[in-house]
């Protein structure tokens, strides 16, 4: 257990709609990041927070977004979702902002596993 | 964009052989992480080599990195069956954006 916390752990969901993804850190770590994996694509960096404000992006499509809160959990919401954003989404959480500080090694929640119908 | 290959993308292997997976990445970057999926489950932290010429060991893997070849390597000793998943490196670029390679399905036949 990486101490990464992720919900829902499955989500069904018909194309068109809207959904949430919800993270919590381990306790300490004010980085979160968020990733996507299919089959076809593989895993993919999608956006990176740290302690409140977005540090980094990756291939995130713009009907996608994330926010960070005080209490430093995530959210990743998805919109007018189309049959190929099912996929596994995880989230990561880490101390460090930077590469300068220390290893800035990564640990991933569970998972969430979307599927779009 | 920073790139980063891996091969084998598959691998069968019978116990007690040994192997090693392939990582190459496409910019310089001192930072690379090894992580070991299992089917449906998510990535398990293996090794961070964090300087040129860092070599990390557990048990029967062990890990090293080359940032002038940008090569890293995943070594597998006398293989066993419980080794079986799909391993990943990841090389950190700018920004912390993690870059992961498509992963190695290992398959250790008893």
């Amino acid at each position: 257990d990486s101490g990464v916390t992720q919900t829902p752990k499955h989500l069904i969901t018909a194309t068109g709609q809207r959904v949430t993804l919800r993270c919590s850190p381990r306790s300490g770590d004010l980085s979160v990041y968020w990733y996507q994996q299919s089959l076809d694509q593989g895993l993919q960096f999608l956006i990176q927070y740290y302690n409140g404000e977005e540090r980094a992006k990756g291939n995130i499509l713009e009907r996608f977004s994330a926010q960070q809160f005080p209490d430093l959990h995530s959210e990743l919401n998805l919109s007018s979702l189309e049959l190929g954003d099912s996929a596994l989404y995880f989230c990561a959480s880490s101390v460090a902002l930077t590469s300068n500080e220390g290893q800035n090694e990564q640990f991933f929640g569970p998972g969430t596993r979307l599927t779009v119908l | 964009e920073l790139k980063v290959e891996q091969n084998p993308l598959f691998l069968s292997m019978q116990e007690g052989k040994n192997y090693t997976i392939y990582c190459n990445y496409s910019t310089t970057s001192d930072r690379l992480y090894w992580y070991r999926q299992d089917p449906g489950k998510s990535l398990e932290s293996l090794f961070v080599l964090l300087s040129n010429g860092a070599v990390k060991q557990e048990g029967r893997l062990m890990a090293s990195l080359d940032t002038k070849a940008r090569l890293s390597t995943l070594h597998i000793t006398a293989a066993v069956h419980d080794l079986s998943a799909t391993y990943f490196c990841a090389v950190d670029g700018n920004f912390n954006k993690f870059y992961f390679g498509s992963g190695t399905k290992l398959n250790v036949k008893p």
